[in-house]
């Protein structure tokens, strides 16, 4: 059974820094694109970064680049999402997903982890 | 930007087909993939590639996609397929949502 399970969520200071997990099972995570998808209270999905299978192609949503980083272990089955200079509008519940293939839909979530940027 | 248009709301009537719509500039060239999110839950994949339902989705979701709009139908709707769905296509590598579509059962 594929399992993905987001943490590392919480309060934090804006401007300040978190790093999500998202630790995958019942698949072989090193052959499989990931991304992270977020949103915000009572509002809709927001697509945010992906990366590939080895992680030497990344892209991220304008509204994240430069602050937001993704990456992954593949011996540790795991995605990450470093988030440095945060926002009250990065206020949000982020999903890792796990790409479905040829045509790039998202055919696995998981149950999500809220950030909530606030001072 | 590439930007996803849908109607803030759909209502339909149990037993009824509900159609939701996704606008957006040339999407009938793009692949167009549905998802089903209910309250308090994940979303769920229910069309893919346009038209493609995964593995234990009702065959009463169906997709298609042409010019400049993708439609969902469900037909014989349910009280259970009450919920936000979201379309979503990729531009340029860059994934994007549309807004949501609430449907609500009654």
């Amino acid at each position: 059974e594929v399992q993905l399970v987001e943490s590392g969520g919480g309060l934090v200071q804006p401007g300040g820094s978190l790093r999500l997990s998202c630790a995958a099972s019942g698949f072989t995570f090193s052959s499989y694109w990931m991304h992270w998808v977020r949103q915000a209270p009572g509002k809709g999905l927001v697509w945010v970064s992906r990366i590939n299978s080895d992680g030497s192609s990344i892209s991220y949503a304008d509204s994240v680049r430069g602050r937001f980083t993704i990456s992954r272990d593949n011996a540790k089955n795991t995605l990450y999402l470093q988030m440095n200079s945060l926002r009250a509008d990065d206020t949000a519940v982020y999903y890792c997903a796990r790409d479905g293939g040829s045509y790039r839909d998202f055919d696995y979530w998981g149950q999500g982890t809220l950030v909530t940027v606030s001072s | 930007s590439f930007e996803l248009t849908q109607p803030p709301s759909v209502s339909v009537s149990p037993g009824q087909t509900a159609s939701i719509t996704c606008s957006g500039d040339k999407l009938g060239d793009k692949y167009v993939c549905w998802y089903q999110q209910k309250p308090g839950q994940s979303p769920v994949l229910v069309i893919s590639q346009d038209n493609k339902r995964p593995s234990g989705i009702p065959e009463r979701f169906s997709g298609s996609n042409s010019g400049n709009t993708a439609t969902l139908t469900i037909s014989g709707t349910q009280a259970m397929d009450e919920a936000d769905f979201y379309c979503q296509a990729w531009d340029g590598g860059i994934g994007v949502f549309g807004g949501g579509t609430k449907l609500t059962v009654l």
